[in-house]
């Protein structure tokens, strides 16, 4: 089973910043990496798949970059909506795991 | 639009069981592969299961494989999940989601479901 870890844990932003949050594979998963965000009571929504496309109606804010094992998905201006737990999964190998998640908070 | 409703969550001992569905609609069933994810309590996400769009292939994550068995109507759009000897552990927020392509064998997951409670307790 591949390991996915992600850091840091829990990151505060302010708006208008640029917020970096970083998945790392414990194998090589390819591009075969998307990003998902969720906030409070919610379900999730993709954001990023193949490591660095865009999900049908993503702000161009968000960008994924990474391949192998190690990724980043950036948020070049933060919005006070972009509030929430980010997870990173791959999709390369089954199971098809997720990373712990990151909590991104607006400061 | 492409909506996903899950039904047949709720409280059940622990060995007993439960059946999951998933309404799909908005989008042609048939042609995506389907998925199960689930969430505990104030925890984060674990992949459960995937089918194939024909259901000829299916994928469990090691911790529910040999008691859980996700199946699929395309007659009916529906998506399912059999739970048995049901574990405290199994206690979550189930999501069925979408495959991001079709045909495929297992991508990303596209649109969720709001996700159905099963709590497991004695």
């Amino acid at each position: 089973e591949v390991t996915m870890t992600q850091s840091p844990a829990t990151l505060s932003v302010s708006p208008g910043e640029r917020a970096t949050l970083s998945c790392r594979a414990s194998q090589s998963v390819r591009s075969n990496l998307a990003w998902y965000q969720q906030k409070p009571g919610q379900a999730p929504r993709l954001l990023i798949y193949g490591g660095s496309s865009r999900a049908t109606g993503i702000p161009a804010r968000f960008s994924g970059s990474g391949s192998g094992t190690e990724f980043t998905l950036t948020i070049s201006s933060l919005q006070s909506e972009d509030f929430g737990v980010y997870y990173c999964q791959q999709y390369n190998n089954w199971p098809g795991t997720f990373g712990q998640g990151t909590k991104l908070e607006i400061k | 639009q492409v909506q996903l409703v899950e039904s047949g969550g709720g409280v059940v001992q622990p060995g007993g069981s439960l059946r999951l569905s998933c309404a799909a609609s908005g989008f042609s069933f048939s042609i995506y592969g389907m998925h199960w994810v689930r969430q505990a309590p104030g925890k984060g996400l674990e992949w459960v299961a995937f089918i194939r769009y024909d259901g000829t292939n299916e994928y469990y994550a090691d911790s529910v494989k040999g008691r859980l068995t996700i199946s699929r109507d395309n007659s009916k759009s529906t998506l399912h999940m059999q739970m048995n000897s049901l574990r405290v552990e199994d206690t979550a927020v189930y999501y069925c989601a979408k495959d991001l392509w079709g045909y495929g064998s297992g991508t990303a997951q596209d649109y969720w479901g709001q996700g159905t409670l099963v709590t497991v307790s004695s």
